[in-house]
């Protein structure tokens, strides 16, 4: 298995814009997690899927965060607009349970100017 | 709220020297997992503990988890420069709410 596949690896934008960040997790994993990680706050839980259903959105940090996964094998979280304290790096990762082993891709950096 | 600090923060340390990261919180974690992130990508499992007191090995490193369930730590003896990353904690709470800690970010110098 190719492990979990996030694209794009870098986005650069200017403030305002919509960005769409994309994430093909294992097959056969049931959970699928949304990180944003910086230097300020570490690693934090945006939100939580299982079965392609969302579980827990609570650390989604307002409505300009939004996220889908419409099937078992896709995940988007969009940002509209967009800010520079949004710039992060962006994780996916999935799992057979919510308990399991998270298996991480390799994140998406984005910088928001 | 921070709900799993993790100490210290940065440790820079030379190559054959044995150190400790510290895990702690004021709630009790269902379980307890210790992950190593490198430069550029991201956090691989290192291993899962569950039960109060339970002490796992994987070569070099030692991991222990607290009696109470509440704390948790992570030794390497004879450290080298693969070691170096950014190491995090991560609690399963009940109710099913999972966090990562805070991060130690080891530096170990040839």
């Amino acid at each position: 298995d190719a492990g979990v596949i996030q694209s794009p690896r870098h986005e650069v934008t200017e403030m305002g814009q919509e960005v769409t960040l994309r994430c093909k997790p294992i097959s056969g994993h049931n959970s699928l997690f949304w990180y944003r990680q910086t230097m300020m706050r570490g690693l934090e839980l945006l939100i939580y899927f299982n079965n392609n259903v969302p579980i827990d959105d609570s650390g989604m940090p307002e409505d300009r965060f939004s996220a889908k996964m419409p099937n078992a094998s896709f995940s988007t979280l969009k940002i509209q607009p967009s800010e520079p304290r949004d710039s992060a790096v962006y994780f996916c990762a999935s799992s057979h349970n919510r308990q399991g082993e998270q298996y991480f891709g390799p994140g998406t950096r984005l910088t928001v100017t | 709220t921070q709900l799993l600090e993790q100490s210290p923060q940065f440790l820079s340390i030379q190559e054959g020297e044995n150190l400790t990261v510290y895990c702690n919180s004021s709630s009790v974690f269902s379980s307890l997992q210790w992950y190593r992130q490198e430069p550029g990508e991201g956090p691989v499992l290192l291993v899962t503990v569950v039960t109060g007191g339970e002490v796992k090995k994987l070569k070099r490193l030692t991991f222990q988890f607290g009696d109470a369930r509440k704390d948790s730590s992570l030794h390497i003896t004879a450290a080298q420069p693969g070691d170096t990353g950014l190491y995090l904690c991560a609690g399963l709470y009940t109710g099913n709410q999972f966090y990562f800690g805070t991060g130690t970010s080891l530096t170990v110098i040839p």
